[in-house]
């Protein structure tokens, strides 16, 4: 039974233009999120994060946004730019039972020049 | 600051062969966490230490797979006997408290 999911496995955006990437929750006791960006050959890198408390959070040109009641949150990237063709993976903790997160399956994003 | 170190990056065996995955956590940091990557199952969570002590391994797949982290940098994955459906990405990742984890670049393992 997968908690955390990414629906689209992979997603394909015009330079400049927006990405919205996708995750669905089932286990409500999830209390933070992350974000992580892996390319290939390489470990997952941490991203960005939000607290269940908030329902939005940025960082340049990405924000996370969270929406408890429906489960899901998503990852906007804009301008989109060729470097941030890679696969992400949202990740979901619950804080009071430890240090482990929950990894989705990942979303496939290229960025066309 | 090195980051996390995984040797060896990649790792070809024959099945049934014994397999030892290293990993030297970043300086500091208090957890330790075995990953693995397949197309199938994603990243999962094999094992999770804590103050080298080992606090959630049930997402290690059988008896064949063990793990140890004998000191605060230092920390082994041991595959015996190792079997084709275990080839996969390992990943080690490490953090303090609750802060983001820290990957390593991965073990390619392939068992033939």
């Amino acid at each position: 039974d997968q908690q955390v999911k990414q629906n689209s496995p992979s997603l394909s955006v015009q330079e400049g233009r927006i990405s919205i990437l996708n995750c669905d929750y089932t286990n409500s006791m999830f209390d933070y999120f992350l974000w992580y960006k892996k390319y290939p050959a390489e470990g997952p890198t941490f991203l960005i994060s939000i607290s269940s408390i908030k329902d939005k959070n940025e960082d340049g040109r990405f924000t996370v946004f969270l929406n408890k009641s429906a489960k899901h949150l998503s990852l906007h990237i804009v301008p989109s730019q060729p470097g941030d063709s890679a696969v992400y993976f949202c990740a979901a903790s619950e804080v009071r039972a430890g240090n482990m997160l929950t990894f989705g399956g990942g979303t496939r994003l290229m960025v066309k020049p | 600051d090195a980051g996390v170190i995984q040797s060896p990056r990649h790792e070809v065996t024959e099945m049934g062969q014994e397999v030892t995955l290293r990993c030297k956590p970043i300086s500091g940091h208090n957890s330790l966490f075995w990953y693995r990557q397949t197309m199938m199952r994603g990243l999962e969570l094999l094992i999770y230490f804590n103050n080298n002590v080992p606090i959630d391994d049930s997402g290690m797949p059988e008896d064949r797979f063990s793990a140890k982290m004998p000191n605060a940098s230092f920390s082994t994955l041991k595959i015996q006997p190792s079997e084709p459906r275990d080839s996969a990405v390992y990943f080690c990742a490490s953090n303090f408290q609750y802060n983001e984890q820290f990957f390593g670049p991965g073990t390619r393992l392939t068992v033939l």
